[in-house]
């Protein structure tokens, strides 16, 4: 079974400030997938980052990047340069075989103007 | 992007009725499709794996005579939330795969509230 842990109920970040959301996971697939999502209040969860286990670099996606750390089983998610628009729920997840995903609790980032 | 959606978005009814909710990928093929259900507050909680021509796969602890879930085509999966009671209620939120890094393109959702 895969576990996620994001140990950050809520997070408070300046506006234009970096912030980072914590994510563990454990799984014993030896083969996994790394997704971050964020879901604002509408519901829709929107697909921001993804990180594979063999990957040698961390992944970027504009003002998102992975700070993936194989041996600590850690993959946050770092968001340079907050804006209002990202206060949000974030959503670490592992996929693992089939496809199938395991999302950990979230965290609510809140940006502060 | 891919663009997955659902219907309906938003749907009330009475204790022992049925609802249907359609998840339809508009202009991609997906094998696989995902179904999801999330309390307020909470995570997404994977129900179960909608593969198309074939019985969905359940995850353990969700009750497969009470979801039925028909994936009759490769563009659309249907959950229907049999006997619906006021513990069902929540967001029903579906996902179909892509083809690039086994991604998953999400659905808009639908909030389920039996009164």
């Amino acid at each position: 079974a895969q576990k996620i842990t994001q140990t950050q109920p809520g997070m408070f970040v300046q506006e234009k400030e970096a912030v980072t959301l914590d994510c563990t996971y454990d799984t014993s697939d030896p083969s996994y997938g790394l997704f971050w999502y964020k879901q604002p209040s509408s519901g829709e969860m929107i697909f921001l980052i993804y990180q594979g286990s063999y990957d040698q670099q961390n992944a970027t996606e504009g003002r998102y990047s992975l700070n993936f750390q194989k041996a600590r089983k850690s993959a946050n998610l770092v968001i340079s340069a907050s804006q209002l628009g990202d206060s949000a729920m974030y959503f670490c997840a592992v996929e693992t075989s089939g496809s199938r995903l395991t999302f950990g609790e979230g965290t609510q980032l809140t940006v502060n103007p | 992007g891919a663009v997955v959606s659902q219907h309906p978005s938003r749907v009330i009814c009475k204790s022992g009725t049925s609802v249907k909710i359609e998840c339809r990928s508009l202009d991609f093929q997906a094998t696989t499709m995902f179904w999801y259900r999330q309390f307020p507050k909470q995570s997404l909680m994977l129900m179960a794996t909608s593969n198309e021509g074939s019985k969905a796969t359940y995850e353990q602890g969700v009750e497969k005579d009470k979801f039925l879930i028909n994936h009759a085509s490769l563009t659309l999966s249907t959950l229907t939330v049999t006997s619906a009671h006021p513990e069902d209620s929540s967001f029903y939120i579906c996902s179909a795969e892509g083809n690039t890094y086994n991604e998953q393109f999400f659905g808009p959702g639908t909030r389920l509230t039996v009164l």
